[in-house]
């Protein structure tokens, strides 16, 4: 079955350092997600991605954040300065058609980020 | 923006007993999705429903969607201990400049005792 495979699956950076999250899509998708589930919280929406651009984002993702699909087929999140309160896991998805079909988004296995 | 309200936020239940947990919306939801998620794992899709009224079943899983479509339930007969984890709700939105951002209820963690 294909998977969305992400990249480191553990980071620890130091407060203000940048980071940079990897993910690959499933290939034949075309709508690319970042989501970010704080230790024992709800999964929050950070951005979406559709044809190589930011089709809607979260108050979440400020300017600190931005991501980018370098290649066709990486997509990328990058925090450039990161804070004690970006630790999480966080989760790239993919899906063929965005909202409007029946077998969901397929989530990656995640990357902790852990900021110290 | 939208908001899924998911009750209880814990369960524990002894291997056999039934499970069930909670979806509310104060607004009609046009989807709702449920994912579930293994500890240290990520959210897993189990099923969307669109209809009001619908009902699916997955094996040992019900998935119903309100006549008003404001709420959805999640029952699990006869649980087991690879039930254990935490089940999401999830409305997918659609339409307009929307691509499918998915809002998250909060999830019922879900412990099963062998």
């Amino acid at each position: 079955e294909p998977e969305v495979t992400q990249t480191p699956s553990h980071q620890v950076t130091q407060m203000g350092q940048e980071v940079i999250l990897r993910c690959v899509p499933i290939s034949n998708h075309l709508y690319f997600y970042w989501y970010r589930q704080i230790l024992g919280q709800k999964v929050e929406f950070l951005v979406s991605f559709y044809n190589n651009e930011i089709s809607e984002k979260s108050e979440i993702f400020d300017d600190q954040f931005s991501v980018e699909r370098p290649d066709g087929s990486n997509f990328t999140l990058k925090i450039r300065s990161t804070k004690l309160e970006d630790s999480a896991m966080y989760f790239c998805a993919s899906s063929l058609t965005g909202a409007r079909q029946d077998y969901g988004y397929t989530f990656g296995s995640g990357t902790r980020l852990t900021v110290v | 923006g939208q908001q899924v309200m998911q009750i209880p936020q814990y369960q524990h239940v002894q291997e056999g007993e039934d499970f069930t947990t909670y979806c509310n919306s104060s607004t009609t939801l046009s989807n709702i999705q449920w994912y579930k998620q293994r500890p240290g794992g990520h959210p897993v899709f189990l099923i969307q429903l669109v209809k009001s009224g619908e009902v699916k079943k997955q094996k040992r899983l019900t998935f119903q969607f309100g006549e008003a479509k404001k709420n959805s339930s999640l029952h699990i007969t006869a649980t087991q201990t690879t039930d254990v984890g935490t089940y999401f709700c999830a409305q997918a939105n659609a339409g307009g400049t929307s691509y499918g951002k998915l809002t998250f209820g909060q999830g019922t963690i879900l412990t099963v005792h062998p």
